[in-house]
């Protein structure tokens, strides 16, 4: 099945600057991913989304990028804020008896310091 | 207008005892998913409805956990006899249609058995 992981585990970075997440997965078929943002005692919130069929979208001060080449997702936050401070997670999902039930990561935790 | 909703946010129950949590999903959403999230892990799905219909339940961990949804709208994830390693949160999520798109969540239900 679908294994989607995470490079770090925590990223500390100041006010101001910019973050980048990482994440690989595992499952070429899965042809839909997505950003998560958690707060803690919250439900994850929508961050950004991407089909496979692109390879970069961006948001509001939020990229993300996709290579299918190497399986890689990576979520770009730029001009950090304290209120960034979560944990992050990436999720791929394919069309399957699940619908799009998504498969997500082990979560990185920002640390924005002013 | 209206996010997904869970009740109770925090569950202590007993070794032994049955629980039931309740999702309250964004109206006229067609596909509702079930998620397990153990401290300091990324969710894990249980199942997913499409409307009333459970389409899938292969992520509940045992035959202790039940969930259904019987007018499409509602749903209801039922844990019989509580074990210590269910204890988690556990997360209701939904979505206007059955394709690729984002998933709202609820803010979960923290289970504790003692």
């Amino acid at each position: 099945g679908e294994s989607v992981g995470l490079h770090l585990p925590t990223l500390s970075v100041q006010e101001g600057d910019n973050s980048i997440i990482n994440c690989a997965y595992s499952n070429s078929a899965s042809d839909y991913f997505i950003w998560y943002k958690q707060e803690s005692g919250k439900g994850p919130q929508f961050i950004i989304d991407i089909r496979s069929n692109m390879d970069k979208r961006q948001g509001q001060r939020v990229t993300v990028l996709l290579n299918k080449t190497v399986k890689h997702l990576s979520l770009q936050i730029a001009a950090t804020q304290p209120g960034d401070s979560a944990v992050y997670f990436c999720a791929g999902a394919l069309n399957s008896n699940s619908g799009y039930a998504l498969n997500f990561g082990k979560g990185t935790s920002l640390l924005v310091t002013p | 207008g209206a996010g997904v909703s869970q009740s109770p946010r925090y569950k202590v129950a007993k070794r032994g005892q049955d629980v039931a949590l309740r999702c309250d999903p964004i109206s006229g959403h067609v596909s509702l998913f079930w998620y397990q999230q153990a401290l300091g892990q990324g969710p894990e799905f249980l199942t997913y409805f499409q409307n009333e219909a459970q389409l899938d339940k292969s992520g509940l961990p045992s035959d202790r956990f039940f969930a259904e949804r019987p007018e499409g709208s509602v749903s209801t994830l039922k844990i019989q006899r509580t074990q210590q390693e269910d204890s988690a949160v556990y997360l209701c999520a939904s979505t206007l249609g059955t394709g690729p798109y984002e998933q709202y969540f609820g803010p979960g239900t923290r289970l504790t058995v003692t």
